[in-house]
C-alpha cells in the first residue's frame, strides 16, 4: 500500500522560480489537503479539495495554486517562489469531508528558496 | 475559529517515567480531537482520536488521552516512557470551515526520553 506519495522529497529554488509539488494517493479518498510546517507553528492549511474539480483556500493560500483533475492527484504550484515559502510541505488525504476519519500524511517535501 | 494550545514546546522525561503532554482546545461545537506523532524526516502518524464516544481514548504504542469537556482539555499520557517515544507530538482539533472539516494543529511538543 503506497498511501500518500509526495515528490520530490527535497528541492532548492531561486527566488522567482516556479515549481509544482506532486501528491498522489491510492486510497480513493475524497478529501485531500496541503499543509506547510514551520518551526514552532505546527502545520497550517494551504489549500484543500473535497473531490475532483473542487478546491478551496485554507489558512495560508497566498502564493500557492492547486487543481484536482482526478481523485488521485492534488499538485501544489508555487507561482513565483519567495524566501518566506521555505518550509516543509505535507500532503494529506482522508476518505470524506466529514472529518471524523484520520488524515493520512505523505513524508513531506523539504523546500528551500534562496 | 478553533484553536489548539500545547503547553510546553519541549518535554523531557526519563525512560520508564510517566509521559504527560498537555493540550487545550477552543471550539464552539463538540469537536473531534486527534493526537499525531512525527518522527524525524517523516510525515505525521495518527496516535489516537476522540469523536464523541468514550472520553478515555486508547491509542497505539501504549498512549491514551482523556477528553475533559469542562476543562477543554485532551492531554496525552503514557505510563512508562520508552526511548522509541522520542518524537514530536501534535494535538489537533477538527471543525467545519468552508466545505469540509479542517484540522487546526497545535504548535507541537518535542518529547525527549533520557536514558
Amino acid at each position: 500500500n503506497a498511501g500518500v506519495t509526495q515528490t520530490p522529497k527535497f528541492q532548492v529554488l531561486k527566488t522567482g522560480q516556479s515549481m509544482t509539488l506532486q501528491c498522489a494517493q491510492d486510497m480513493n479518498h475524497e478529501y485531500m489537503s496541503w499543509y506547510r510546517q514551520d518551526p514552532g507553528m505546527g502545520l497550517r492549511l494551504i489549500h484543500y479539495s473535497v473531490g475532483a474539480g473542487i478546491t478551496d483556500q485554507g489558512e495560508v493560500p497566498n502564493g500557492y495554486n492547486v487543481s484536482r483533475s482526478t481523485t488521485e492527484d492534488f499538485p501544489l504550484r508555487l507561482l513565483s517562489a519567495a524566501p518566506s515559502q521555505t518550509s516543509v510541505y505535507f500532503c494529506a488525504s482522508r476518505s470524506s469531508r466529514q472529518g471524523h476519519q484520520p488524515q493520512h500524511f505523505g513524508d513531506g517535501t523539504r523546500l528551500s528558496i534562496l | 475559529a478553533q484553536s489548539v494550545t500545547q503547553l510546553g514546546s519541549h518535554v523531557s522525561v526519563s525512560e520508564g517515567a510517566l509521559v504527560l503532554l498537555r493540550c487545550n482546545y477552543s471550539s464552539s461545537v463538540p469537536p473531534y480531537l486527534f493526537w499525531y506523532v512525527q518522527y524525524p524526516n517523516q510525515g505525521l502518524q495518527l496516535l489516537l482520536k476522540y469523536t464523541s464516544a468514550a472520553t478515555l481514548v486508547k491509542g497505539i504504542n501504549g498512549f491514551e488521552a482523556e477528553f475533559k469537556k469542562s476543562e477543554t482539555s485532551f492531554h496525552l499520557t503514557k505510563p512508562s516512557a520508552h526511548m522509541s517515544d522520542a518524537a514530536e507530538y501534535f494535538c489537533a482539533v477538527s471543525a467545519f470551515s468552508g466545505s469540509a472539516r479542517q484540522l487546526t494543529f497545535g504548535s507541537g511538543t518535542q518529547l525527549t526520553v533520557l536514558p
